[in-house]
C-alpha cells in the first residue's frame, strides 16, 4: 500500500493563479480531509468528505474548492491564489468505522504564493 | 469555536529525561488523540483514547484521558533523539471532524 499520496511536493504560484493539489489513498477509506498548517497554528481543517459525492466545509474553507468523485481521490482547488494561502497542506484519510480521529496523513504540499 | 490548549508550547530537555505535556478543552470530548509530526513529514497517530480515566501505553509513551473529559496528558519516558518533533493533541467536537491543538515542540539538547 502506498497509503496517502500528495502531489506536488512543492509549488510556487503567483497571486491570482489557480491550481489543484492532488490527494489519493489506496486504503479504501471513506473519510478524507484537507488541512493547512501555518507556523504556530497547528492544523486547521479546510474541507472534508465522508464518502464519494459528499463534501463539507471545515474551519477555513474560503478560497478553496473540493470534489469527491471517487473513493480514492480528493483534490483541493485554489481558485485564485493569495499570499495568505502560503502554507503547508496535508491530506488525510480514515475508516469511518474507526472514528474520524484515526487519520493517516500524506507527506504534505508546501505552497508559496508570491 | 472550540479550541484545544496545549502546554508547554516548546520543551528543551536532555536525552534520557522524562517528558510531560498536556492538552485542555473548554468542552467535553469523547475521544482524545495524540499525534507526532517529524520535521518535514505529516502527523502520525501515536495513541487514541476512548474512555474517561483510560491510561494507554505505546512503548515509552503513555497517555491518559482525563476524568473530567476536558483534558488529556502525554508522557514520554527516557527520551531519545528520535523523539524530537511536534506533538499534537486532537479531539472530535462532532462526529465528522477533529480539531488539533497548536502543538508542543520537543527539542533534545546534545
Amino acid at each position: 500500500n502506498a497509503g496517502v499520496t500528495q502531489t506536488p511536493k512543492f509549488q510556487v504560484l503567483k497571486t491570482g493563479q489557480s491550481m489543484t493539489l492532488q490527494c489519493a489513498q489506496d486504503m479504501n477509506h471513506e473519510y478524507m480531509s484537507w488541512y493547512r498548517q501555518d507556523p504556530g497554528m497547528g492544523l486547521r481543517l479546510i474541507h472534508y468528505s465522508v464518502g464519494a459525492g459528499i463534501t463539507d466545509q471545515g474551519e477555513v474553507p474560503n478560497g478553496y474548492n473540493v470534489s469527491r468523485s471517487t473513493t480514492e481521490d480528493f483534490p483541493l482547488r485554489l481558485l485564485s491564489a493569495a499570499p495568505s494561502q502560503t502554507s503547508v497542506y496535508f491530506c488525510a484519510s480514515s475508516y469511518l468505522a474507526a472514528g474520524v480521529g484515526e487519520q493517516y496523513f500524506g507527506p504534505g504540499t508546501r505552497l508559496t504564493v508570491t | 469555536g472550540q479550541q484545544l490548549n496545549q502546554s508547554p508550547q516548546s520543551m528543551f530537555i536532555q536525552e534520557g529525561e522524562d517528558v510531560s505535556m498536556n492538552c485542555t478543552s473548554s468542552s467535553i470530548f469523547n475521544t482524545w488523540l495524540w499525534y507526532k509530526q517529524d520535521p518535514g513529514e505529516g502527523p502520525v497517530l501515536l495513541i487514541a483514547l476512548y474512555k474517561a480515566g483510560e491510561l494507554t501505553s505505546n512503548g515509552r509513551l503513555t497517555a491518559q484521558f482525563g476524568i473530567t473529559r476536558k483534558d488529556s496528558f502525554l508522557n514520554i519516558s527516557a527520551s531519545i533523539p528520535s523523539d524530537v518533533g511536534i506533538y499534537f493533541c486532537a479531539g472530535p467536537p462532532g462526529d465528522d471532524k477533529i480539531i488539533f491543538g497548536k502543538g508542543t515542540r520537543l527539542h533534545i539538547l546534545p
